[in-house]
């Protein structure tokens, strides 16, 4: 199985801020990545695929890329309703695997 | 707007069989995927398995010799079932739909609310 790795596993931060997430893959997947938001005791929410492609209604803040084994997660500014875990999912062979996620939390 | 409804018994006793129930409202159930996700309370995400509406299957290896998952296309219904349960699968299951695209794309799109499901001893 493709094994993912995401930076880090947590982190603070204050609205406005600029973030970075990374995710690794242990072999190269394409760009066959997708990220998804989870808010506490909810259900993940597909934020982007394609590795850079934004899913329909999810704000412009959000932005992906990278292709073969590296990519990346940005929040370009911050909101409120983005303190949540994040996990990047490839789906470039069964089976499909998640990061282990990272938390925003706030600063 | 297509709806994921999911249901199931929530408390199970070790070596029982998990099963729960997903219902497709409001929208086309044959095209895509219907995927099995658990996350097991304060840890990640771990891909179960799939179907689609002519009942081909793909699953987690991990899980595979335990796990069977089923379609109901009449009802826009599909199954998960998990025998032989242990403390190690208590989780919050989820079903979602998993779209695909013409460039190979295969998200995630729409999930259920999740249902809690713990295993006693």
């Amino acid at each position: 199985a493709i094994r993912m790795t995401q930076s880090p596993a947590s982190f603070s931060a204050s609205t406005g801020d600029r973030v970075t997430i990374t995710c690794r893959a242990s072999q190269g997947i394409s760009s066959y990545l997708a990220w998804y938001q989870q808010r506490p005791g909810k259900a993940p929410k597909l934020l982007i695929y394609a590795a850079s492609t934004l899913q329909s209604g999810v704000p412009s803040r959000f932005s992906g890329s990278g292709s073969g084994t590296d990519f990346t997660l940005t929040i370009s500014c911050l909101q409120s309703e983005d303190f949540a875990t994040y996990y990047c999912q490839q789906y470039y062979s069964y089976p499909r695997t998640f990061g282990q996620g990272t938390k925003v939390e706030i600063k | 707007q297509v709806q994921l409804q999911q249901w199931g018994a929530g408390l199970l006793k070790s070596s029982e069989t998990l099963s729960l129930t997903c219902a497709v409202y409001g929208g086309s159930f044959s095209g895509y995927y219907w995927s099995w996700i658990r996350q097991p309370p304060g840890q990640g995400l771990e891909w179960i398995g799939e179907i689609n509406h002519s009942g081909s299957t793909n699953y987690n290896p991990s899980l595979k010799s335990r796990v069977t998952i089923s379609v109901e296309t009449s009802k826009n219904q599909f199954s998960l079932k998990v025998s032989s349960v242990t403390a190690a699968d208590t989780a919050v299951y989820y079903c979602a739909r998993d779209y695909g695209d013409y460039s190979g794309n295969w998200y995630l799109d729409l999930w259920g609310r999740g249902t809690l499901v713990t295993v006693s001893s």
